[in-house]
């Protein structure tokens, strides 16, 4: 079974520049989060989606950001126009369920670099 | 408001060790716990979790960890620690946000090497 994959690894552009990432879940699985760590800090929750709904979203920076999960499968998370303070490791997750107790699957990371 | 420490950001030990990365948190109401690891290069690993029952939770690679609720702790150990051990370590604790989704909440993460 293929596990949570994005897309690209690594991106570097410029301030001002807009980056789309992508994240492919586990197949079967309707909740997908994207997470956030800036460098040195901790991982921080951005939203939820449970297939194409948004459940939270109170983790987004603001409103340079913008999450899509169109058809309840892969999900974008689109920066635009991007800034030096969004550079970081951007993780995506799946769970089968949104439970308290259930792990979370975590993707590679997308290592994002606004120069 | 719910948090995770992590109080060392990095522990070095010598391989065939116990090894002890350390966590503590801050929740109201039960606590849900869980350690991932982050090998170099990869994603975040799911290693185990607390939800209720036994204080003694096993995972992978040999690893356990131990939660006691008098310290508010979770600390994550492994008897005698490998050179392959050595990666980023996140302690996180799973919390209801107020649009009631389940969100974890991590702490800074513990480098951990494991010396030849």
């Amino acid at each position: 079974e293929a596990g949570v994959t994005q897309f690209p690894s690594h991106s570097v552009i410029e301030k001002g520049q807009t980056v789309t990432l992508r994240c492919d879940p586990i197949s079967g699985h309707d909740n997908l989060y994207w997470y956030r760590r800036v460098m040195g800090k901790e991982i921080k929750f951005l939203l939820h989606f449970v297939k194409e709904s948004k459940q939270d979203e109170s983790g987004m920076p603001n409103n340079r950001f913008l999450a899509e999960r169109t058809g309840g499968t892969y999900s974008t998370l689109k920066v635009q126009p991007a800034e030096l303070e969004d550079s970081g490791v951007y993780f995506c997750a799946s769970s089968q369920d949104p439970g308290a107790n259930t792990e979370a699957f975590f993707g590679q990371g997308t290592r994002l670099t606004v120069v | 408001a719910q948090s995770v420490a992590q109080p060392e950001d990095q522990v070095n030990v010598a391989e065939g060790n116990p090894l002890t990365v350390k966590c503590t948190y801050s929740v109201s109401g039960n606590p849900y716990l869980f350690w991932y690891v982050q090998y170099p290069n990869r994603g975040l690993q799911f290693l185990l979790k607390y939800i209720t029952g036994d204080n003694l939770v096993k995972g992978s690679y040999g690893f356990e960890a131990e939660f006691n609720k008098s310290q508010t702790s979770f600390h994550l150990k492994k008897p005698s620690a490998l050179v392959s051990d050595s990666a980023l370590y996140f302690c996180a604790v799973r919390v209801i946000s107020g649009a009631g989704s389940y969100q974890l909440t991590f702490g800074k993460g513990t480098k951990l090497s494991v010396i030849p």
